[in-house]
């Protein structure tokens, strides 16, 4: 079955680490989308993918950087620059920026120790 | 950025009671689409519209795209405990960025 996986499901981190989120998909989807989830906050995009090797910053893309080397991958790198990084971290994908919904991961919760 | 106000934020109910959510927008909108996010889990599309004025069925949920194109009704009938979770609405601005927008979600707890 198609989907897309995030992992791991829990990440532990001492504060100043970097540290590296996975996203895989497998829809054959082109545009891929990293957002972080805080209480009360909704989802604040951090950075998009139209397409393979391109990406764009999103509202609150200070302190992470991504590659999209791969059209399946997207990871996510959270560096030690973000001042507030425990949060939970979502991926998503769709086949194009236009009049198509997103399927989600089932998410990642990272801890900074 | 663009901004989607969803109402309410929060809704406490009994199982068996029929539940109401909106989203709002100050722009014009040609797609609204509705997610159910289960605790830890990523949301999940629950519907999507496409044309002003279209309701939408999926079980019990029925959701409607405004006449004005600025708002999206989300209603679900006899509620379950496995209701429970977050509810968001997302939309596409016509002629914006055609990113979706999304907004801050309503947390549904049912009371068996």
């Amino acid at each position: 079955d198609g989907g897309i996986t995030q992992s791991p499901k829990y990440l532990f981190r001492k504060e100043g680490q970097n540290v590296t989120l996975s996203c895989e998909q497998n829809l054959n989807h082109d545009a891929m989308y990293w957002y972080r989830q805080d209480p009360g906050q909704g989802l604040r995009l951090i950075y998009y993918s139209q397409i393979v090797n391109d990406f764009q910053k999103g509202d609150i893309a200070e302190g992470y950087s991504v590659s999209r080397e791969k059209k399946e991958s997207f990871p996510l790198t959270v560096t030690s620059a973000q001042k507030n990084p425990t949060a939970f971290y979502l991926c998503a994908s769709s086949r194009g920026l236009s009049n198509y919904g997103y399927t989600f991961g089932s998410g990642t919760r990272l801890t900074v120790v | 950025g663009q901004q989607l106000n969803q109402s309410p934020q929060s809704m406490f109910i009994q199982e068996g009671e029929d539940v109401s959510m909106n989203c709002t927008s100050s722009s014009i909108f040609n797609t609204w689409l509705w997610y159910k996010q289960d605790p830890g889990e990523g949301p999940v599309l629950l519907i999507a519209l496409y044309k002003a004025g279209e309701l939408t069925s999926n079980g019990r949920l029925t959701a409607q795209f405004g006449t004005t194109r600025k708002d999206s009704f989300l209603n679900i009938s006899a509620s379950i405990p496995s209701d429970v979770g977050i509810y968001f609405c997302a939309g596409r601005t016509q002629g914006g960025s055609e990113k979706l927008v999304f907004g801050k979600g309503t947390k549904l707890t049912v009371n068996p």
